[in-house]
C-alpha cells in the first residue's frame, strides 16, 4: 500500500473549518483514501473514503486533487469533540492486502474554544 | 452504521496467564475480521487477519501460537493471548468492513495490562 505524510499536529478555532492535508503520490489506480479518526483510548472511528471523486458525507468532506496525488478532509465546522488524532490511508479495494489497514502517525487536530 | 462490540474493554492479569478478547458485529456479517495492536504514543499496527471458517493469517513478527484467533462464526472473532507478559501489555482493537460504507468499524479496543 502507498504511504501518506501528514503534518503532525494542527490547531483549529471552534466553529471554524478544519483542513487536514494529506500526500499520498505513490498511489496506485486501485487505491482508495480513507480518513480515520481516533480519540484518546478508543478505538479508530470511520469518517470517509474516496477514489477519485470528491465526497461528502454528514461527518466531513474529502477532496482529492486530479492527479490523486494529495487529498484534504474537511471537517466544516469544528468543535472541540473533533479534537483527535487524523489518519489518511490509502489501501487497495481487493486483493490480498483487502482490509488491511497500514496506519501512520496522523495528524494531532486541537480544536480551541 | 455496523457496529462492532469488543469486550472486555479493560483487563489486568498476571504474568502466565491467557487472555481472551472478544469482537463481535453486530447486525451484519464479517467472513473477515482484522485484528491491531496499539503501544502508547504509537500509531496501529495490524497483527492478523481472522477468517471465518479458516485460519488466520498473520503479520510477520507476530507470535501465531502466542496470539491464537478463533473465527468460528460470521459474527465473532476471539483472540487469546497466551502465557502472557507485561511486554504484552497494549490496545487491542478489531475491525471489520461496513457493508453499508465499504469503510471499516473498529471495535472500541482492549487496554491489556500484564502485571
Amino acid at each position: 500500500d502507498a504511504k501518506t505524510t501528514q503534518p503532525p499536529s494542527m490547531d483549529c478555532a471552534e466553529g471554524r473549518a478544519a483542513n487536514l492535508p494529506c500526500n499520498h503520490s505513490t498511489i496506485s489506480g486501485n487505491e482508495y483514501v480513507y480518513w480515520y479518526r481516533q480519540i484518546h483510548s478508543q478505538g479508530p472511528q470511520y469518517i470517509i473514503h474516496g477514489l477519485k471523486n470528491n465526497e461528502t458525507n454528514e461527518m466531513a468532506s474529502l477532496i482529492i486533487t486530479e492527479d490523486r496525488k494529495s487529498s484534504t478532509l474537511i471537517l466544516p465546522h469544528a468543535t472541540l469533540r473533533d479534537t483527535a488524532v487524523y489518519y489518511c490511508i490509502v489501501s487497495r479495494a481487493g486483493g490480498t492486502s483487502y482490509g488491511k489497514l497500514t496506519f501512520g502517525q496522523g495528524t494531532i487536530l486541537t480544536v480551541h474554544p | 452504521g455496523a457496529v462492532v462490540s469488543q469486550h472486555p474493554s479493560r483487563v489486568i492479569c498476571k504474568s502466565g496467564t491467557s487472555v481472551k478478547i472478544e469482537c463481535r458485529s453486530l447486525d451484519f456479517q464479517a467472513t473477515t475480521m482484522f485484528w491491531y495492536r496499539q503501544f502508547p504514543k504509537q500509531s496501529l499496527m495490524l497483527m492478523a487477519t481472522s477468517n471465518e471458517g479458516s485460519k488466520a493469517t498473520y503479520e510477520q513478527g507476530v507470535e501465531k501460537d502466542k496470539f491464537l484467533i478463533n473465527h468460528a462464526s460470521l459474527t465473532l472473532s476471539t483472540l487469546t493471548v497466551t502465557s502472557a507478559h507485561p511486554e504484552d501489555s497494549s490496545f487491542y482493537i478489531c475491525s471489520a468492513r461496513d457493508p453499508d460504507s465499504n469503510g471499516y468499524t473498529f471495535g472500541s479496543g482492549t487496554r491489556l495490562t500484564v502485571v
